[in-house]
């Protein structure tokens, strides 16, 4: 079985730029998460989908920060403008229902 | 936000050794999950618990759910070089809809 897949690997930009991540997650599962992880420190939760519904999106800021999953199956996750403060790595995880979690490898964003 | 406190920040173990780090909060929660992760990569589950006293094992891990619902340790026996990485523990609160609370990870290293 495949796991989650993300893309790219690694982003490197300039702050005021803008940067999509995409997000392809295992087959059948209905809910798809991405997280922020800041060096040093455990993934924090961005946003939740439910198939193409948003769950949680409480911990995402919305001034800079937007996601979707227009399908119920792939998702992106875009910031516009990008903050030296985003420089971390991005998660995503998906899971079948609320249960057990699968992450993806993660894209790594550098912010100059 | 909710927090979890997880220690100890890192160990430093001879090859062989028993190895023991825990989590504890202020709030109950319905679920703990123990993570690895290595460089470049995403979490990995090693251990699920759902229930309040649960002890779990897998191979030479064994992990615990606190009878208070508000902590929870994780044992690795007779280490070996290649348990090297970040382990994180996670949990769910009562009531959340799927989403992990982490902890900031405990680093291990082993010396061969």
């Amino acid at each position: 079985e495949a796991g989650v897949a993300q893309s790219p690997r690694y982003k490197i930009i300039e702050k005021r730029q803008s940067v999509a991540f995409w997000c392809n997650p295992i087959s059948g599962h209905a809910t798809l998460y991405w997280y922020q992880q800041i060096l040093g420190q455990g993934p924090k939760l961005l946003i939740q989908f439910q198939n193409n519904g948003v769950v949680d999106d409480s911990q995402l800021p919305k001034d800079r920060f937007s996601a979707e999953r227009l399908k119920g199956v792939d998702s992106t996750l875009k910031i516009q403008p990008a903050k030296l403060e985003d420089s971390a790595v991005y998660l995503c995880a998906s899971s079948y229902g609320t249960d057990t979690q699968y992450f993806g490898p993660g894209t790594r964003l550098t912010v100059l | 936000g909710q927090q979890l406190n997880q220690s100890p920040q890192s160990m430093f173990i001879q090859e062989g050794e028993d190895v023991s780090m825990n989590c504890t909060s202020s709030s109950i929660f319905n679920t703990w999950l123990w993570y690895k992760q290595e460089p470049g990569e995403g979490p990995v589950l090693l251990i699920a618990l759902y229930k309040a006293g649960e002890l779990t094992s897998n191979g030479r891990l064994t992990a615990q759910f606190g009878i208070t619902r508000k902590d929870s340790f994780l044992n690795i026996s007779a280490s070996i070089p290649s348990d090297v990485g970040i382990y994180f523990c996670a949990g769910q609160l009562v009531g959340s809809q799927g989403n992990l609370i982490f902890g900031k990870g405990t680093k291990l290293s082993v010396k061969p």
